[in-house]
């Protein structure tokens, strides 16, 4: 079941607290995303990147942030300031070109806050 | 702005029976559409595109620019239908995806 890890599955975060989600891929894709997932809410876009180095916001980064330092890599720290972290946080990647429409999800991680 | 809708939650068919989901969208370029599914204990994974016009489990879709819709249908649901089903958009440029709220199907054996 190899392709996009999501690590942990379950992650409890503290009042105040900055809690990192993993998010590795072995597809030697360019792009990556990160969703959030409320119940009745759809999946929401958090940040995406097309390339190393390189991010954007979505609609909610609000209280979010990420890295891109590595193509495999991006992880989303979610921080004190993001008053409401309670959901399941949903990552995916897709290879740029002529068949880059498919986007390839991980298996999620549900984050609660204690 | 760009906006998916799915105005059904939840949707029970019998076991044969039609079944669409319905999917509007709002998007002042031009679309490009998608259905994603995930069963149960599996992960989210693409059903279907427009561009391709194929037809994947029985199931198709059709974009209708005039009305902003891309609903799914298949004539005879199977219970293995059963499942969450999100449709989704393309923003160009930019590569975003924006996704529905979600139709939750129950094929009723």
């Amino acid at each position: 079941d190899g392709g996009i890890t999501q690590s942990p599955k379950y992650l409890f975060r503290k009042e105040g607290q900055n809690v990192t989600l993993s998010c590795e891929q072995n597809l030697n894709h360019d792009a990556m995303y990160w969703y959030r997932q409320d119940p009745g809410q759809g999946l929401r876009l958090i940040y995406y990147s097309q390339i190393v180095n390189d991010f954007q916001k979505g609609d909610i980064a609000e209280g979010y942030s990420v890295s891109r330092e590595k193509k495999e890599s991006f992880p989303l720290t979610v921080t004190s300031a993001q008053k409401n972290p309670t959901a399941f946080y949903l990552c995916a990647s897709r290879r740029q070109g002529a068949d880059n429409e498919k986007l390839f999800f991980g298996s999620g991680t549900q984050l609660s806050v204690l | 702005a760009q906006r998916v809708t799915q105005p059904e939650k939840l949707l029970s068919v019998f076991k044969g029976a039609p079944v669409e989901l319905k999917c509007n969208y709002s998007y002042s370029g031009s679309p490009e559409l998608f259905w994603y599914v995930q069963y149960s204990r599996q992960r989210l994974q693409l059903l279907l595109r427009h561009i391709s016009r194929e037809s994947i489990k029985g199931f198709t879709a059709d974009l209708n620019k005039g009305e902003t819709s891309f609903h799914l249908k298949k004539p005879f649901a199977q219970e293995e239908d059963s499942a969450m089903y999100y449709c989704a958009l393309l923003k160009v440029p930019g590569n975003q995806f924006y996704f529905g709220t979600g139709t939750s199907l129950t094929v009723i054996p």
